[in-house]
């Protein structure tokens, strides 16, 4: 079956760094998401990746897809405690169902 | 317009009770799915249903069943309830499959606790 590990598994940055965020797939992506789930909350779609090379901005969060070596990335720039949160990639699996990685949490400390 | 609607927020249980997680969606969606997260295990997919009448399991199917009611309605069952099915449980909800790269929808999620 396939499966998404995402690294770091836990992040604290001081608010106006950049940080990074890695998604790697056991097997070829056939579209890549990225969400973000407050603390306790449900998730919030962020960006749809479906092409390799496709690169998507929202705000000050930037995603890429690098089909061939099956992974993507989601790059924060500027980190703002506002951005704390879980961050999930997710894709479809080889019968079509949406499956997700194991996460990234997420801490911007003043 | 509610999105997907997840009944109860929170429910605590005996083991070896039973109940119904009740989950509606009012966008016309085709898929359900139904997740469990838990700590440091991200979401984990239980059961999926890609269209009404249909039902698929998941990664972690023991212990669950399904029903998908009608094409808004999308329920999951615990028969026999255990503490490992403590758990957030999320419901969600996407017009299409998503390899048609359609985003999916998720509802606020049940706090399930089994004592």
């Amino acid at each position: 079956s396939q499966e998404l590990e995402q690294s770091p598994q836990s992040l604290i940055v001081q608010e106006g760094k950049n940080l990074t965020i890695n998604c790697t797939s056991s097997k070829t992506l056939y579209g890549l998401y990225w969400y973000k789930q407050k603390y306790g909350e449900g998730l919030i779609f962020l960006m749809m990746l479906q092409k390799g090379g496709e690169e998507k901005s929202h705000e000050k969060i930037t995603a890429k897809l690098d089909e061939k070596k099956q992974q993507s990335s989601l790059h924060i720039t500027a980190s703002q405690p506002s951005h704390a949160g879980i961050y999930l990639c997710g894709a479809a699996s080889s019968t079509d169902k949406l499956i997700f990685g194991t996460g990234t949490r997420l801490q911007v400390f003043p | 317009n509610a999105g997907v609607t997840q009944t109860p927020k929170f429910q605590v249980l005996k083991t070896g009770q039973s109940m119904t997680l009740q989950c509606a969606q009012d966008m016309n969606h085709n898929s359900m799915y139904w997740y469990r997260q838990d700590p440091g295990m991200g979401l984990r997919l239980i059961y999926y249903s890609a269209s009404e009448g249909t039902t698929d399991k998941g990664e972690v199917p023991n212990g669950y069943n399904v029903s998908r009611l009608n094409k808004r309605e999308f329920s999951l069952r615990l028969e026999s309830a255990a503490p490992s099915q403590t758990s957030v449980y999320f419901c969600a909800s996407s017009l299409t499959t998503v390899r048609m790269n359609t985003e999916a929808f998720f509802g606020q999620g049940t706090r399930l606790t089994v004592v």
